[in-house]
């Protein structure tokens, strides 16, 4: 029962490299989110997905982008890694969206940018 | 806009001892509030939720519209309760609003 799976776990980018964050879910949920968590802050919304093909923005956008070519997979894209998008990385998902009901997580990915 | 405000980063209280994290809201519409929780070494998961009025793990939490609060409370705590709290507010179809979390740490 693997739920949500993120990988990597950890990763450390220099500035300006690119990196992909991946994340597929096997609950068949049309919802699924990225999320960013700074050292003492809560999680901020950077994109989300109310099904394939489908994504907006969220509260900080800016720096990512996303896709969602199926219904499991969701990878957020870093282009240009800046010092800013060192955080901890969530990716959830849930059916229907998660003002309604419960949001699974994956296990986070920890990004530090030097 | 909404904003979910949990004052405290840190809680620690005794083993047995009553156990309250606060959690206060502003939103204009009607909300959906949630506490999740994230025990060491696991993924954030939900506790509960205030439309379900249900007891998980011997937490319980009300909403307060009049004071805009969603307390979680629980009567006495155990040293496995230890770990971070984030309450959120719901607000539309998708956004999930997060607070900043607070740490409980059980004393044994």
């Amino acid at each position: 029962n693997a739920g949500v799976t993120q990988t990597p776990k950890f990763r450390i980018l220099k500035i300006g490299q690119s990196m992909t964050l991946q994340c597929t879910q096997d609950m068949n949920h049309n919802y699924m989110y990225w999320y960013r968590q700074d050292p003492g802050m809560g999680l901020k919304l950077i994109y989300y997905s109310v099904g394939a093909g489908i994504t907006d923005k969220g509260e900080v956008p800016n720096g990512y982008n996303v896709s969602r070519s199926t219904t499991e997979d969701f990878p957020l894209r870093l282009e240009l890694a800046a010092p800013s998008q060192t955080s901890v990385y969530f990716c959830a998902s849930s059916y229907p969206g998660p003002a309604n009901t419960e949001a699974f997580f994956g296990q986070g990915t920890r990004l530090t940018v030097v | 806009a909404q904003r979910v405000t949990q004052p405290e980063k840190l809680l620690s209280v005794f083993k047995g001892a009553p156990v309250e994290l606060k959690c206060n809201y502003s939103y204009s519409g009607s909300p959906e509030l949630f506490w999740y929780v994230q025990y060491s070494r696991q993924r954030l998961q939900l506790l509960l939720r205030h439309i379900s009025r249900e007891s998980i793990k011997g937490f319980t939490a009300d909403l307060n519209k009049g004071e805009t609060s969603f307390h979680l409370k629980k009567p006495f705590a155990q040293e496995e309760d230890s770990a971070m709290y984030y309450c959120a507010l719901g607000a539309g179809s998708y956004q999930l609003t997060f607070g900043k979390g607070t740490k409980l740490s059980v004393i044994p």
